[in-house]
């Protein structure tokens, strides 16, 4: 458990809407990555961010925007839903610093009709 | 172009034998490996690495190997035990560029009694 929580745990919502996805760590880590999962995909990267304010696009970054003005807190954004984007959104953060593993979240399952 | 190939999409395996699942990479940039588990409805949960400059990593009833020539890897659980049913990710990365994680598709594990 490396301190993550998300936020929901499930949404549904409509084409069209924004939808705004958080994680929140508590161990201060530098790291913070969302991924969605999908059958037949596996888990892809989104979105990282490898500091306050400092962030960089992931495989399957369109549709997605994402900001992180505190250490603790990671938001992804969905400007306007779209149904392509039903999807299991996890959070993800690295380990110790100059290791590549990651630890997730309990994730987010996103419906969007 | 899946970087990560994980081409048996279920394995069943009795308890108390060895269950082996494999993993195939693409990218010869790729220099760090890992394996997660996966139960329903819970995120991803880290399980065992290793390193291009290593073979094989053992960690308990985990081991994994890695041929490099080959660009193969494979998890081996010994003994295999029910708990371990679930679904596994291969996992794969280059050292220095933030830790981003390529993931294959996933192996679906049912250990049965």
């Amino acid at each position: 458990d490396a301190g993550i929580t998300q936020s929901p745990r499930h949404k549904v919502t409509e084409t069209g809407t924004p939808v705004t996805l958080r994680c929140h760590q508590t161990e201060n880590h530098r790291y913070m990555y969302w991924y969605r999962q999908d059958p037949g995909h596996g888990l892809r990267l989104i979105h990282y961010s490898y500091g306050v304010k400092d962030t960089d696009k992931g495989e399957v970054s369109d549709g997605y925007s994402v900001s992180r003005s505190k250490t603790e807190d990671f938001l992804l954004t969905l400007e306007s839903a779209t149904s392509s984007q039903t999807s299991v959104y996890f959070c993800a953060v690295q380990g110790a610093f100059g290791t590549d593993t990651q630890y997730f979240g309990p994730g987010t399952r996103l419906t969007v009709l | 172009d899946q970087q990560v190939k994980q081409n048996s999409p279920s394995l069943s395996v009795q308890e108390g034998r060895i269950s082996i699942l494999n993993c195939d990479y693409t990218n010869s940039m790729f220099d760090y490996f890992l394996w997660y588990k996966k139960y329903p409805a819970e995120g991803p949960t880290f399980l065992i690495s290793i390193s291009s400059i290593k073979d094989k990593n053992e960690d308990g009833r985990f081991t994994v190997f890695l041929n490099k020539s080959a660009k193969h890897l494979s998890l081996h659980i010994v003994p295999s035990q029910p708990g371990d049913s679930a679904v596994y990710f291969c996992a794969a990365t280059r050292t220095g560029t933030a830790s981003k994680l390529t993931f294959g598709t996933g192996t679906r594990l049912q250990v049965t009694l």
